[in-house]
């Protein structure tokens, strides 16, 4: 079965209004949560690494209080797009890992099923 | 900066021929290299893991292999079966540090017919 459930899989919204995606480790504590975009026909492209407890370290062109990241537990972590526009309409997945100190040896990595979000 | 290039970006094969995919990234300093199987509107699947030191696996009618120094990974898939057909994406993994980001390559799709 899935070691990281990500919901909901696909969302269709209006321009302006909010959107939360959310990202589940389900056997697994995950220290580190990774966001990701991805548009039609191009790769996946990191927007933010989130840590359990801390703020969300953001990639260098993607706003922050445009795509609040929410790291409170070790097995949730939540992706919310604020007023919403069609620039936006993305496949959106997530990445945990149960990375520990000292390098990534242990380290697994696994990924949601992704959200495809369509703004109208 | 670490970048991924895969080529051909898509690739139409009969069913039953062997095929290589290939990728290749501009840093040759990198801890590992990952390839991923990913279906229309899904997730990511993990086929094959490569450490640095590591020159190729294997798993089943899959085989990946690296070359740190020159920067290239290719995957081959033999006896390609239609339910092959997917976009599959080669990442790295720039450095040992925990909780550190893939970087992935755009992919290439390949469509296998019967």
């Amino acid at each position: 079965g899935a070691v990281v459930s990500q919901h909901p899989s696909r969302v269709i919204c209006k321009s302006g209004t909010s959107v939360k995606i959310e990202c589940r480790s389900l056997d697994f504590q995950a220290t580190t949560m990774f966001w990701y975009r991805q548009f039609p026909k191009q790769s996946l492209m990191l927007m933010a690494t989130s840590n359990e407890g801390s703020k969300a370290t953001y990639e260098q062109g993607v706003e922050k209080d445009k795509f609040l990241i929410n790291h409170a537990s070790l097995t949730l972590s939540t992706l919310t797009v604020t007023s919403a526009h069609p620039e936006d309409s993305s496949f959106y997945i997530c990445s945990a890992t149960n990375a520990i100190q000292g390098g990534g040896s242990f380290e697994k990595l696994f990924f949601g099923s992704g959200t495809q979000l369509s703004v109208l | 900066k670490q970048e991924v290039t895969q080529i051909p970006a898509a690739l139409s094969v009969p069913e039953g021929e062997n095929l290589v995919l290939n990728c290749s990234f501009t840093d040759s300093a990198i801890y590992n290299l990952q390839w991923f199987r990913q279906d229309p509107g899904k997730g990511l699947t993990s086929l094959l893991l490569i450490q640095s030191s590591q020159r190729e696996q294997t798993s089943g009618r899959l085989n990946a292999s690296l070359d740190k120094s020159s920067g290239r990974s290719t995957l081959y898939i033999a006896a390609s079966q239609p339910g092959d057909s997917a976009t599959y994406l080669c990442a790295v993994r720039p450095f040992n540090q925990a909780g550190t980001a893939l970087i992935f390559g755009k992919g290439t799709t390949l469509s296998v017919s019967s």
